[in-house]
């Protein structure tokens, strides 16, 4: 089995600050970790993915830090705009196959 | 995700009745999944296929069936749908490449359903 715990369960940031998103996993994998991305009424897309033996990974704004000896890793987004208020998950693979462990999701607001 | 599509959006129904969930997709994708959405709880895994032949019990598959009727058809069932079946559901697909190597799963846009 495995647990994904994701915290904070929202936040509000203003435009331009740094959002930071954390999640703490329980057992080793070695597929990619990946965060996806929820706008209401929309299903999760997947925004970014690090593999497990990277400590960082970035594309554009956005970056995963990832612990691998702490079992943590993190979202951050850089320069944060209205447009990126919504939901975010982080998730861990599970042993075997294709299959995710998702945390409890992030809801964040971006003020203008 | 137009490529991944879920019928019906919305339902409302009563306990006890049968509920069928549909999800279609055109990505060619042989792995398909059902998960279910609940405020704080994130995304739960119900059922997962691998391919047509191949059916397995995700965390929480108490209370629901499914049926792969093709490559890219997989329908969810409540046979006796219950108040605390009221949740989002998501419909997903993958393939082995690129769900392997990156942890990607294309989603649905959902199915809201309300059990009263």
């Amino acid at each position: 089995q495995q647990q994904v715990k994701q915290s904070p369960q929202s936040l509000i940031v203003q435009k331009g600050g740094i959002s930071i998103i954390n999640c703490a996993y329980e057992n080793t994998a070695f597929d990619y970790f990946p965060w996806y991305q929820q706008f209401p009424g929309k299903g999760p897309a997947l925004l970014i993915a690090i593999r497990p033996d990277v400590s960082e990974k970035k594309e554009g704004r956005f970056t995963i830090s990832f612990n691998k000896s702490a079992k943590q890793f993190s979202l951050h987004i850089m320069d944060s705009q209205p447009g990126d208020s919504a939901t975010y998950f982080c998730a861990a693979p599970k042993a075997a196959g294709n299959k995710l462990t998702f945390g409890g999701g992030t809801r964040v607001l971006v003020k203008p | 995700d137009a490529d991944v599509t879920q019928t019906p959006r919305n339902r409302i129904t009563k306990t006890g009745k049968r509920i069928m969930l549909e999800c279609s997709q055109t990505k060619g994708h042989d792995r398909m999944y059902w998960y279910r959405q609940d405020p704080g709880l994130g995304l739960r895994l119900i059922y997962y296929s691998f391919d047509v032949k191949d059916i397995n019990k995700g965390e929480i598959s108490d209370g629901y069936s499914v049926s792969r009727q093709a490559q890219a058809k997989f329908s969810l069932s409540l046979e006796s749908a219950i108040p605390n079946q009221t949740a989002l559901y998501f419909c997903a697909t993958s393939d082995a490449s690129t769900g392997g190597l990156r942890g990607e799963q294309f989603f649905g846009p959902g199915t809201r359903l309300t059990v009263l």
